[in-house]
């Protein structure tokens, strides 16, 4: 079974809109982490925002959030008014294990986001 | 000057060959990692390193190898590089003693490799 799971392999947005981009995630383990990555055309890997396990509070960076629901063990991130640059590849992940045990990074295949003007 | 780097950032090269793909970062970092990236697959981990005495095999390792020569350098090489391992690879570092607790993951700017 896939560890990570991305449904939406496109996504389009309008410039100033929130978006929603899903991943679910699959794991026995009680300890784990859930990041979010973006790789703009350029191709670099950008760490956009990190939820724990034990975390109580959904995690948020600037115009990112991640609405982690552990009972569904999904941790979507929404992106509050797009913007242009915004546009890129954005991809899930997930670290299996205590953050200092954990050695298994598993990525989910990628949303392409594209923010229309 | 970048944390994480990596060379060459693109190779050509024939089915056959021996290819090294190297790895240095600046961040002090004890953990690295080797991945590669396919179109609609995302990122796979190949191997992975935890000191330098420290090296295991990821979900993805045959046909390659790597070597750790310092806390800050990992190598990656193909012994005899085959046309479905064009892809991207990725470097990267990761240090879970960091102040976020993440243990979030530092890429290099990844190697675009083609076998022909």
């Amino acid at each position: 079974a896939q560890k990570i799971t991305q449904t939406q392999p496109g996504m389009f947005v309008q410039e100033k809109e929130a978006v929603t981009l899903d991943c679910t995630y699959d794991t026995s383990d009680q300890s784990y982490g859930l990041f979010w990555y973006k790789q703009p055309s350029s191709g670099e890997m950008i760490f956009l925002i990190y939820q724990g396990s034990y975390d109580e509070q959904n995690a948020t960076e600037g115009r990112y959030s991640l609405n982690f629901q552990k009972a569904r063990k999904s941790a979507n991130l929404v992106i509050s008014a797009s913007q242009l640059g915004d546009s890129a590849m954005y991809f899930c992940a997930m670290r299996e294990g205590l953050m200092y045990t954990g050695n298994q990074f598993y990525f989910g295949t990628g949303t392409s986001l594209t923010v229309i003007p | 000057d970048a944390d994480v780097t990596q060379t060459p950032r693109n190779r050509i090269t024939k089915t056959g060959k021996r290819i090294m793909l190297e790895c240095s970062q600046t961040k002090g970092h004890d953990r690295m990692y080797w991945y590669r990236q396919d179109p609609g697959l995302g990122l796979q981990l190949i191997y992975y390193s935890f000191d330098v005495k420290d090296i295991n095999k990821g979900e993805i390792s045959d046909g390659y190898s790597v070597s750790r020569q310092a806390q800050a350098k990992f190598s990656l090489s193909l012994e005899s590089a085959i046309p479905n391992q064009t892809a991207l690879y990725f470097c990267a570092t990761s240090d879970p003693w960091d102040e976020g607790g993440s243990n979030e993951q530092f890429f290099g700017p990844g190697t675009r490799l083609t076998v022909l």
